[in-house]
């Protein structure tokens, strides 16, 4: 299957600092990527869609400012979480499209103090 | 929007046992999948399944589209089996954007 990778698997930052995480498609493709965040035993909510060469799509109530998306090429989406703040805390999750099914990344645990 | 619903939201198997596990969705969908997220947060693929049954190894699931619900099957459950298993369907029909259920946290004790 489809191998979809993220970097950094977990970081700690100060409050007020901005974090990047990167989303890589490894052996595919992908002109949209998708960015979901998790709450401790939640369910996965869906952030934002990210397009290859155009802006994001953001979800309601997601601050476009404040989660800035960057899809820079057909392998790699960056998320920012910009001058982040303990309730940004969760666990970001990218995923990306191949032959009709959706692989994950690992995910990346971010915890600001 | 289409609302998810999964039951049970929890369970505790002993390692052997078989469980069904119930995927329930508001609105017609062209698109279903069942993912495993392990102790470690990685999502796992278990099936692509718009309609129809399929089989892989211990699991088998089924979607009736037009009764709006799919059922995973894990038969002789194993400890390596817990997590949370999550159903999926596309917010949108004809794309990916996908709204994930409610989610059902098993637990498979030796």
């Amino acid at each position: 299957g489809a191998v979809v990778s993220q970097h950094p698997s977990r970081v700690i930052c100060k409050s007020g600092t901005s974090v990047k995480i990167e989303c890589r498609s490894l052996d595919f493709q992908a002109t949209t990527m998708f960015w979901y965040r998790q709450f401790p035993k939640q369910s996965l909510m869906l952030m934002a869609t990210s397009n290859e060469g155009s802006k994001a799509t953001y979800e309601q109530g997601v601050e476009k400012d404040k989660f800035l998306i960057n899809h820079a090429s057909l392998t790699l989406s960056t998320l920012t979480v910009t001058s982040a703040h303990p309730e940004d805390s969760s666990f970001y999750i990218c995923s990306a499209t191949a032959q009709e099914t959706q692989y994950f990344g690992p995910g990346t645990r971010l915890l600001v103090l | 929007g289409i609302q998810v619903e999964q039951s049970p939201p929890d369970l505790i198997l002993q390692e052997g046992a078989n469980s069904t596990l119930r995927c329930n969705f508001s609105d017609s969908v062209n698109n279903l999948q069942w993912f495993h997220q392990n102790p470690w947060g990685q999502l796992i693929n278990l099936f692509y399944i718009p309609s129809g049954t399929k089989q892989n190894g211990r699991l088998s699931a089924t979607t009736v589209a037009t009764e709006r619900y799919s059922l995973l099957y894990i038969s002789s459950s194993q400890t390596t089996d817990s997590g949370v298993y999550f159903c999926a369907v596309p917010q949108i029909s004809g794309t990916y954007k996908y709204i994930f259920g409610t989610g059902t946290r098993l637990k498979v004790l030796a």
